[in-house]
């Protein structure tokens, strides 16, 4: 089976921008959550999808958004890029989503932002 | 607000020795289940272990155990027999029932020096 795969690998865009990131998890997987990585933050949870709807959603401003399809590929959007923005996003997929199952993770975007 | 703490930024470990990362949380959940997650340089998380709050037995997986103290609110890991492979940035994490989740304490990077 594949792993997860995020594209693109790395990004780098202007203040200001719009970017929009890819996931997808591995094949029957029906929950993809992301996660922000920056030196300064740590790991911080952005969202969660389980079978096309957010289940969960973390402390991030409205600039940051995100989809899953319905082959449970998932997308995240990140509008008026700040230079804070720039960080690696990880995304991780699960079965069912359930809280002790083991989260897959991808090798992540790292997006910087000039 | 659940808060995961790793209060060892850095550690280097011989060879074949044994090695104790620490991690403390804080909850007022009465269940939850707490894990493990290993980053090497290729930046994909591995699942290394995890523990549910309810069950007092300490989980294993081969080299790797916890010592869970719930009362305590204590979830350290043990490595043991260390091997060069196992160079890498270690994160903790706590999941109170909320899907995939999941809160990550600041990491430890591990060195394993032959």
């Amino acid at each position: 089976k594949a792993g997860v795969t995020q594209t693109p690998r790395y990004l780098i865009k202007t203040r200001g921008q719009q970017v929009t990131l890819s996931c997808s998890p591995i094949s029957g997987h029906r929950s993809v959550s992301w996660y922000q990585q920056t030196p300064g933050q740590g790991l911080q949870f952005l969202f969660e999808y389980f079978s096309e709807t957010q289940r969960n959603k973390g402390n991030f401003p409205g600039r940051f958004s995100g989809r899953q399809f319905s082959n449970s590929r998932s997308e995240m959007n990140v509008s008026t890029l700040e230079l804070g923005d720039s960080a690696l996003y990880l995304c991780a997929s699960s079965s069912e989503g359930a809280t002790n199952e083991k989260l897959f993770f991808g090798s992540g975007t790292q997006l910087s932002v000039l | 607000a659940q808060t995961v703490t790793q209060s060892q930024p850095e550690m280097s470990v011989q060879e074949a020795e044994t090695v104790t990362l620490s991690c403390t949380y804080d909850t007022s959940e009465s269940n939850y289940y707490l894990f493990w997650y290993k980053q090497p340089p290729s930046r994909q998380m591995i699942l290394v272990i995890r523990q549910e709050a309810y069950k007092q037995q300490n989980a294993t997986e081969n080299r790797f155990s916890v010592n869970f103290q719930k009362a305590a609110k204590s979830f350290s890991l043990k490595i043991s027999d260390s091997q060069l492979g196992d160079t890498a940035m270690y994160f903790c994490a706590f999941n109170n029932n909320a899907g995939n989740m999941l809160t990550f304490g600041g990491g430890t990077r591990l060195m394993v020096k032959p």
